[in-house]
């Protein structure tokens, strides 16, 4: 079975820190993701990466980066915590073809206080 | 603009009784796939169903089944026999720009005994 592992299910963070969020597939997916979830808006994505060292930018980008150094692992970073970060971080990757699905990982709530 | 509507933020249905979720999208392709995810209160988002547009025929994954009026842009699931398992979130997704997906806001299904 496709595995997407995140490193943490909860967070609770305080303002102005610098937060990772940890992303690791174990398929060789070429792509990863990171979106985020809130209440009445679905799943926005942040970034997006295709290939080690490779990324873009998603729809929702400010305040956040991201580094993809292998293949296998994808991590979200907050530079500067902000308590409008709260929110359900969801992670997924899937392979470049277009019929196959993503596959998600179980989630990290952030909580930024 | 890429765009996946749900119109219906919360559905509710009694046990053994059928369904359906309503989704629309927006594309100016002629070939693409559309994705139906199930979201559990565990989080963990999981694939429910998967329709290529060219196709004519709709999917049928055992109780799921979606409607796909290619014409009209809409791709609604229809879940029969409903069990309380199906109390979830689900989302509606297509691809664009080939590895990236847009997801709709979701509809929240509760499944009542």
């Amino acid at each position: 079975d496709v595995k997407v592992t995140q490193s943490s299910r909860y967070l609770v963070k305080r303002t102005g820190e610098k937060v990772f969020l940890e992303c690791v597939q174990d398929m060789d997916h070429e792509n990863m993701f990171w979106y985020r979830q809130d209440p009445g808006l679905g799943l926005r994505l942040i970034y997006f990466s295709y290939d080690v060292k490779m990324k873009e930018k998603g729809d929702i980008p400010e305040g956040y980066s991201v580094s993809r150094e292998k293949k296998e692992r994808f991590s979200l970073i907050l530079e500067s915590a902000s308590t409008n970060q709260t929110s359900m971080y969801l992670c997924a990757s899937r392979p470049s073809t277009e019929n196959t699905e993503a596959f998600f990982g179980q989630g990290t709530r952030l909580t930024v206080v | 603009a890429q765009t996946v509507t749900q119109s219906q933020p919360e559905m509710s249905v009694q046990e053994a009784e059928t369904v359906t979720l309503s989704c629309t999208y927006d594309t100016s392709e002629s070939n693409y796939y559309l994705f139906w995810y199930k979201q559990p209160p565990s989080r963990q988002m999981i694939l429910v169903i998967r329709q290529e547009a060219y196709k004519q025929q709709n999917a049928t994954e055992n109780r799921f089944s979606v409607n796909f009026q290619k014409a009209a842009k809409s791709f609604s699931l229809k879940i029969s026999d409903s069990q309380l398992g199906d109390t979830a979130m689900y989302f509606c997704a297509r691809p664009y720009n080939t590895d990236k997906l847009i997801f709709g806001t979701g509809t929240r299904l509760q499944v009542f005994p």
